[in-house]
């Protein structure tokens, strides 16, 4: 039973342009959600994160969207830049005391230059 | 200085053997995970400790004894491997529960043969 979904496994976008990666979630306790960046071989970093109470976050180049009814969040890199070309992972944790981070199965982000 | 590091970061081995990986955090976080990343690339969660005390252990066969000799060090000890232990297994830690960011290893890389 999967509660957080990313359901492109692969992305390819043209540097410069914007890149966006989609989550869907099942479980309406979430509270707090997080993106992780992973290059190979090495562990992956956080990102950026969003709390449940906020519908929108950004960071530089990067925003994370969060649509509660939807049970959806996105995050958008805009300009996209080769560097970015990683395995991108959305998370999501339940209220304090779970102790309990779940994780998406990845979207492979590829930009072409 | 490395926040969280966990060694060794490859480990090949023999059905049946037993084996161990540990992990440090240098952040001062009260709470250590374990994670384990499959072949389908899902990061799943295995243990949650919080100040050395375990809090969730995810339906984890009993091979798998995580050892948190004090809140810095969280180790995995496995016995009697089996071909379906390969994977990377990966340690975190974060300030407390809820609302906060993982800190990621670099990962261990468990083959076994």
């Amino acid at each position: 039973d999967q509660q957080v979904k990313q359901n492109s496994p692969s992305l390819s976008v043209q540097e410069g342009r914007i890149s966006i990666l989609n989550c869907d979630y099942t479980n309406s306790m979430f509270d707090y959600f997080l993106w992780y960046k992973k290059y190979p071989a090495e562990g992956p970093t956080f990102l950026i994160s969003i709390s449940s109470i906020k519908d929108k976050n950004e960071d530089g180049r990067f925003t994370v969207f969060l649509n509660k009814s939807a049970k959806h969040l996105s995050l958008h890199i805009v300009p996209s830049q080769p560097g970015d070309s990683a395995v991108y992972f959305c998370a999501a944790s339940l209220p304090t005391g779970t102790y309990k981070y779940i994780f998406g199965t990845g979207t492979r982000l590829k930009v072409l230059a | 200085d490395t926040a969280v590091s966990q060694t060794p970061k490859y480990l090949v081995t023999q059905m049946g053997n037993d084996k161990s990986i540990k992990c440090e955090q240098n952040l001062g976080h009260d709470t250590m995970y374990w994670y384990k990343q499959d072949s389908k690339k899902f990061l799943k969660i295995m243990f949650s400790y919080n100040n050395k005390e375990l809090i969730i252990n995810e339906t984890v066969p009993n091979r798998f004894s995580p050892k948190s000799p004090d809140k810095a060090h969280l180790n995995l000890h496995i016995n009697s491997l089996e071909l379906g232990d390969s994977a990377v297994y990966f340690c975190a830690s974060s300030h407390r529960d809820g609302n906060e960011k993982l800190f990621f290893g670099s990962g261990t890389q468990l083959s076994v043969l």
